[in-house]
């Protein structure tokens, strides 16, 4: 099947710094990916919907411009979390699918971040 | 090693019937259980959930069983409607790691 690759699996960065989690489909060309992140003990939350070469479009509540997405090719989606704070602390996971692939869509592994 | 396993890719029903999705996990140690529903061109969406110290949860038209000595979890959908036509994921929680299976395609038959 399909593999979806996310990078790093985890990180530690200083409070106002900023950190750029990767988001790669290895076999398929990702036309769309989207972006969650999830809090301990709950389900995940959708952030954010990206289709190659467009803007993303973020769910209501989540900061555009403190979570910036890019997806510059269709293989490649980035999420910069910029001036992280304590509270940005949780896991990102990405999720990536194509056309050519009906319904099916396939996760990366996942992002824990801690901002200390 | 695959530790949440959907083992049926597809799945047919007739309009008015039950299906059943069907989840299989190994780490004994998963706090929560959840169902997830993709359609295409879109996010999987959360459908249900359920703690690993239930055996049943129910909303609507769906309901969730679980059967921890088996590692086995099902998602019921009665009636099933055109609109369940879709992706579901089944997906195992620990802590704060989200764990997927690689889904199971509903169909709903008129």
């Amino acid at each position: 099947g399909a593999v979806v690759s996310q990078h790093p699996s985890w990180v530690i960065c200083k409070s106002g710094t900023s950190v750029k989690i990767e988001c790669r489909s290895l076999d398929f060309q990702a036309t769309t990916m989207f972006w969650y992140r999830q809090f301990p003990k709950q389900s995940l939350m959708l952030m954010a919907t990206s289709n190659e070469g467009s803007k993303a479009t973020y769910e209501q509540g989540v900061e555009k411009d403190k979570f910036l997405i890019n997806h510059a090719s269709l293989t490649l989606s980035t999420l910069t979390v910029t001036s992280a704070h304590p509270e940005d602390s949780s896991f990102y996971i990405c999720s990536a699918t194509s056309t050519a692939l009906n319904t099916e869509a396939f996760f990366g592994q996942g992002t824990r971040l801690t901002v200390v | 090693d695959q530790q949440v396993k959907q083992n049926s890719p597809s799945l047919s029903v007739q309009e008015g019937r039950i299906s059943i999705l069907n989840c299989d996990y190994t780490n004994s140690m998963f706090d929560y259980f959840l169902w997830y529903k993709k359609y295409p061109a879109e996010g999987p969406t959360f459908l249900i959930s359920i703690s690993s110290i239930k055996d049943k949860n129910e909303d609507g038209r769906f309901t969730v069983f679980l059967n921890k000595s088996a590692k086995h979890l099902s998602l019921h959908i009665v009636p099933s409607q055109p609109g369940d036509s879709a992706v579901y994921f089944c997906a195992a929680l620990r802590d704060d790691k989200i764990i997927f299976g690689k889904g199971t395609r509903l169909h709903i038959l008129p």
